[in-house]
């Protein structure tokens, strides 16, 4: 059984919209988040992390967290077709460094 | 940017063989991650290793075996490889307690078992 859980699998927003996905685990031995992209054929590469209850911003991609209920989201306002992609949540156990990775979010943007 | 080369890149292999898919980083991280990723699919863990000279078991060990003889380099190894292998495995390494930890990630092998 998967530990981190993605929502929705496939999304599809049009050009300029707001793509929201969603991420949780089950495991709550975890202290660290990440969302990572991948674009058909390479490697995923990390887009943010989060590990504080909050929010954070980086210029398009805001990231929230709620450690109490262990759930991570991803918004990408303003989306551009290049944002189409795998999105991976991942995170990491406490006590052993594991790292264990979502199903992802498909993600289309349609221009 | 942290460097993770996997070699080969691409790689056919028959039912019953030997397979074995390398990794070198030269980040100087101590974690070293071995993971497969099916078509469509998230990225699931086989076997990981804190530094060398150890291996750790993920959730999905059977059939893989894993060398860590040295800091750069981690091998995994498919000793009886099956159809059911057939996918693209990725190596990361990452270091825990820096600014703005992460994984860095090879490009990636795949592996066609006929």
């Amino acid at each position: 059984q998967q530990k981190v859980q993605q929502s929705p699998e496939s999304l599809i927003v049009p050009e300029g919209g707001m793509a929201s996905l969603n991420c949780t685990s089950s495991d709550r031995n975890v202290d660290y988040f990440w969302w990572y992209r991948q674009h058909s054929g390479k490697s995923p590469k990390m887009l943010m992390s989060i590990f504080s209850n909050g929010e954070k911003e980086e210029g398009r991609f805001t990231v929230h967290l709620n450690k109490a209920s262990l759930h991570t989201s991803l918004h990408i306002r303003d989306s551009q077709p290049s944002d189409s992609a795998l999105y991976l949540c991942a995170a990491r156990g406490n006590s052993n460094n594991r790292i264990f990775f979502g199903d992802g979010t498909q993600l289309v943007v349609k221009p | 940017e942290a460097a993770v080369t996997q070699s080969p890149r691409n790689k056919v292999a028959v039912t019953g063989g030997k397979v074995t898919l390398s990794c070198n980083q030269t980040n100087n991280h101590n974690n070293m991650y071995w993971y497969r990723q099916d078509t469509g699919h998230g990225l699931r863990l086989i076997h990981y290793s804190y530094g060398a000279g150890s291996t750790e078991k993920g959730d999905i060990p059977d059939g893989y075996k894993a060398s860590r003889p040295s800091q750069e380099n981690f091998s995994l190894i498919l000793e009886l490889a099956t159809p059911s292998q057939t996918s693209v495995y990725f190596c990361a390494s990452g270091a825990w307690g820096e600014p703005n930890e992460r994984l860095f990630f090879g490009h990636g092998t795949k592996l066609s078992v006929l």
